[in-house]
C-alpha cells in the first residue's frame, strides 16, 4: 500500500473563485486519480493523471474546469475552478499501479458558499 | 446508468451477528471486484477483492461471494464487530480491459453493541 495525504483537508470558498488540492504519496505510482464524491452520492472518476502526460477525463468533467497537474511520480494537484455550491464536494486522490488495488487519500471536503 | 448498484442504503446487525451486503452489477465485461469500507472524514480504505475467476475470497472476518451468472457479489461479516459501522462500497473493474473503479452507491452498516 502507499500512503496518500491531501492538502487542504477541507475549505469554505465563496463561488467564482478556484481552489488548487494538493495529493502526495510516500512512494512512486505509475497513475494517480482524482475522484468526487457528492453529498449522498457514489464516488465518480473525474480524470486520470499519469506523469509525463496530460489528464484523461471521464465523461461529464472538462479540463477547463478541473485542470489537473501531475509533475513527479509522487505528487498531483486537482484545481476546482470558477465554483459554485454544485461542486461542494469530497474529492479524493486515489494511487494504483496497473492491475493492483487503487488506495486511497483522505479526502478534501469542499463547501462552496 | 448505474452500473454497480447497492441496493440497501442502510444494515443494521447486532454485535457478533452476520453482516451481509450486497451488490449488483450490469456489465458483463467487469472482472475485478472490490470492497471499500469508508469511515466519516476519511477516505475509503480498501479491504477485500476478488477476480471474477473465483467465487470466494477470504480474509479473516471478511469473505467476499461472487456469482457471475446473477452478476452480483456479496460480502460477508463474521462476528460483526461495532468497529465494523461504516459506509461499505463495492466496486468494479475491467471493462475493456481499463482500470477505471465503478463504485456503487454505498451501505451504511451499523453494528448495534
Amino acid at each position: 500500500s502507499a500512503v496518500i495525504s491531501q492538502k487542504p483537508s477541507r475549505d469554505i470558498c465563496q463561488r467564482g473563485t478556484s481552489l488548487t488540492i494538493q495529493c502526495q504519496v510516500d512512494s512512486q505510482v505509475t497513475m494517480m486519480f482524482w475522484y468526487r464524491q457528492q453529498p449522498g452520492q457514489s464516488l465518480t472518476l473525474i480524470a486520470t493523471a499519469n506523469q509525463g502526460s496530460e489528464a484523461t477525463y471521464e465523461s461529464g468533467f472538462v479540463i477547463d474546469k478541473f485542470p489537473i497537474s501531475r509533475p513527479n511520480l509522487t505528487f498531483s494537484t486537482l484545481t476546482v475552478s470558477n465554483m459554485s455550491p454544485e461542486d461542494s464536494s469530497i474529492y479524493l486522490c486515489s494511487v494504483g499501479r496497473w492491475g493492483e488495488t487503487q488506495y486511497f487519500g483522505p479526502g478534501t471536503r469542499l463547501l462552496v458558499l | 446508468d448505474q452500473q454497480v448498484k447497492q441496493n440497501s442504503p442502510s444494515l443494521s446487525v447486532q454485535e457478533g451477528r452476520i453482516s451481509i451486503l450486497n451488490c449488483d452489477y450490469t456489465n458483463s465485461m467487469f472482472d475485478y471486484f472490490l470492497w471499500y469500507k469508508k469511515y466519516p472524514a476519511e477516505g475509503p480504505t480498501f479491504l477485500i477483492s476478488i477476480s471474477s475467476i473465483k467465487d470466494k475470497n477470504e480474509d479473516g472476518r471478511f469473505t467476499v461471494f461472487l456469482n457471475k451468472s446473477a452478476k452480483h457479489l456479496s460480502l460477508h461479516i463474521v462476528p460483526s464487530q461495532p468497529g465494523d459501522s461504516a459506509v461499505y462500497f463495492c466496486a468494479a473493474s475491467g471493462d475493456s480491459g481499463t482500470y477505471k473503479y465503478i463504485f456503487g452507491t454505498g451501505t451504511r452498516l451499523k453494528v448495534l453493541a
